[in-house]
């Protein structure tokens, strides 16, 4: 499987900045996730982000809020811009190397104050 | 029709019991279940899953069971130890497809 480094793991931000987040992963992927996990809740896929091509977003993440960079295949950015605290979240970095079988980086813990 | 409901939401069990936690789908196209794994500080890894060719699947001390008629899926974990104490969550998908539409996760702690 494939390991996957997210940076930062965690950050303390303030209203109305921005934040990049970085995804290593140590082999070639096709497509890399991003999911964000709020307190008490479930995994939300934000967005697939593909080498060469825009991200495909899910309903309710637009790319103004959440840009996303795939420069080549083992690296990938996701910015929270224009942050408020209801963007405090975990944010996951994820791919699946096998058919059905995702495997996420630890997560960068963002909290904005 | 994407939805995956589960549940509890936390649950506590002594060391040595049995640990069970449910979830239920509504998108009868889906045919993939899996459960995560998730500790503290880390992302959430495959822990066990099922296809709805089999009613049951055991690995070790985890079994999945399938109700394919009730759109209904389960996690057993036998003889639970304090280190199974972690948050699951279950998800479901198409088959060959990488993304999963996840439950909301349940916390279970295991006292020693």
């Amino acid at each position: 499987s494939a390991v996957i480094s997210q940076k930062p793991s965690r950050d303390i931000c303030q209203r109305g900045t921005s934040l990049t987040i970085q995804c290593q992963v140590d082999s070639q992927v096709t497509m890399m996730f991003w999911y964000r996990q709020q307190p008490g809740q479930s995994l939300t896929l934000i967005a697939t982000a593909n080498q060469g091509s825009e991200a495909t977003y899910e309903s309710g993440f637009v790319i103004d809020k959440f840009p996303i960079s795939r420069p080549n295949l083992t690296f990938s950015t996701l910015t929270v811009s224009n942050m408020s605290p209801e963007d405090s979240s975990i944010y996951l970095c994820s791919v699946g190397l096998q058919a059905n079988v995702l495997t996420f980086g630890a997560g960068s813990r963002l909290t904005v104050l | 029709q994407q939805q995956v409901k589960q549940s509890p939401q936390s649950l506590i069990v002594q060391k040595g019991g049995i640990s069970i936690i449910n979830c239920a789908y509504e998108n009868t196209a889906f045919d993939y279940f899996p459960w995560y794994q998730q500790f503290p500080g880390k992302g959430p890894a495959l822990l066990i899953a099922i296809r709805p060719d089999v009613s049951e699947k055991k690995e070790g001390r985890f079994t999945i069971s399938f109700n394919k008629s009730a759109k209904q899926f389960s996690l057993h974990i036998m003889d639970s130890q304090p280190g199974d104490s972690a948050t699951y969550f279950c998800a479901a998908s198409n088959w060959g497809a990488q993304k999963l539409v996840f439950g909301q996760g349940t916390r279970l702690t295991i006292n020693p």
